[in-house]
Parts: C-alpha cells; structure tokens; sequence
C-alpha cells in the first residue's frame, strides 16, 4: 500500500491563480480530509468527505472547493489564490467517521502564493 | 468550542533527559485524544491515543494518559534520544474524525 500520496510537494501561485491539490488513498477508507498547517497554529480542518459524493466544511473552508467522486481521491482546488493560503497542506485518511480510527496523513504540499 | 493548548516551544533537551509536554483540552463529552508526531519533511504520525478517562496510551517509551479531571493529556519520555527530535502534537477527536489539533511543540535532543 502507498497510504495517503499527495501532489505536488512543492507549488509556487501568483495571486489570482488557481490549482488543484492532489489526495489519493489506496486503503479504501470511506473519510479523508484537508488540513493546513501554519507556524504557531497547528493543523486545521478545511474540508472533509465521509464517502464518495459527500463533502463538507471544517473551519477554515473560505477560498477552497472540493470534490469526491471516488473512494481513493479527494482534491482540493484553489480558485484564486492569495497570499494567506501561504502554507503546508495536509490529506488525511480513516476507515470511517464513528470509531476512534488512527488518521492516516499524507507528506504534505507545501504552497507559496506571492 | 473544543480546543487544545500544549506548552510553547521549542524544547531543547540533552540526551537521556526526562520529556514532558503538556497539554490541556476544552471540549464537551468525552472526546479521543491523540499524540501525533512530525518529523523533519514529513507528515504527521500517530503516535499513541486515548479513549477515555483513566486511559494510558503508550508507544515507543512515550507515554500519556487521559485525566479527566484536570483535563490534561500530557506527553512524558523517561530518556530521550536524539531521534525523538520532531514536532509533537496533541489532538482532540469529539466528532466523528474532525481532530482539533494543538499548536505544536518543537523537540530538539542534543547528543
């Protein structure tokens, strides 16, 4: 199993571009999720999916979409990109909602907007 | 609404030294408690978990357990290596997969 994959690791956006953020899971796990990471703050929730076609908000779900077609992949798009989505982006995996599951996380992507 | 504080870092410890980080919860109910650690370039790994009051998680010589009555969760290592150098953070877990993380807490072990 590869776990939780992510790309790119590395991504440099102009204010105002948009991209997509890849997640993919080869574990068939029904929840995934997306964090950020910024200094001092630990992780937050943006968005997260408790199965194919089910999507909803975390806390900071302002400036990103996603979207759940499948089981193994969850994407998360940048419209327009500003510099306050600075930061390391986090995919994360478990087998359901209920229960006490550990959370599977993937390397990362590390996002600059300039 | 739920929250997690942990101690400020960055910690610098020689090895061998005592660890303990702490960590404190706000939350309704009874939520799950999580230890994730993040090495150098990479993402975040359980390291270990609680469930419930009175629970002591333990993995890799650390060790944590769940009190409900202080509401605290804190890490302790009895001798630290230089390879538990990492960013340690404690989490919440009270609806259904949404884990509300602490801010983090760099480890850094001199050899």
């Amino acid at each position: 199993n590869a776990g939780v994959t992510q790309t790119p690791k590395f991504q440099v956006l102009k204010t105002g571009q948009s991209m997509t953020l890849q997640c993919a899971q080869d574990m068939n796990h029904e929840y995934m999720s997306w964090y950020r990471q910024d200094p001092g703050m630990g992780l937050r929730l943006i968005h997260y999916s408790v199965g194919a076609g089910i999507t909803d908000q975390g806390e900071v779900p302002n400036g990103y979409n996603v979207s759940r077609s499948t089981t193994e992949d969850f994407p998360l798009r940048l419209l327009s990109a500003a510099p306050s989505q600075t930061s390391v982006y986090f995919c994360a995996s478990r087998p359901g909602r209920r229960g006490t599951y550990e959370q599977y996380f993937g390397p990362g992507t590390r996002l600059t907007v300039t | 609404g739920n929250s997690v504080t942990q101690m400020e870092g960055p910690v610098t410890l020689s090895e061998e030294a005592f660890l303990t980080i702490n960590c404190t919860y706000t939350a309704t109910g009874y939520p799950s408690l999580f230890w994730y650690v993040q090495y150098p370039g990479e993402g975040l790994q359980l390291l270990l978990k609680a469930t419930k009051a009175d629970d002591k998680g333990s993995n890799k010589g650390f060790e944590a357990t769940y009190r409900k009555e202080t509401t605290s969760f804190h890490l302790e290592k009895g001798s630290v290596q230089v390879s538990d150098s990492a960013v340690y953070f404690c989490a919440l877990d009270n609806q259904g997969g949404k884990l509300i993380f602490g801010q983090g807490t760099e480890l850094s072990v001199k050899p």
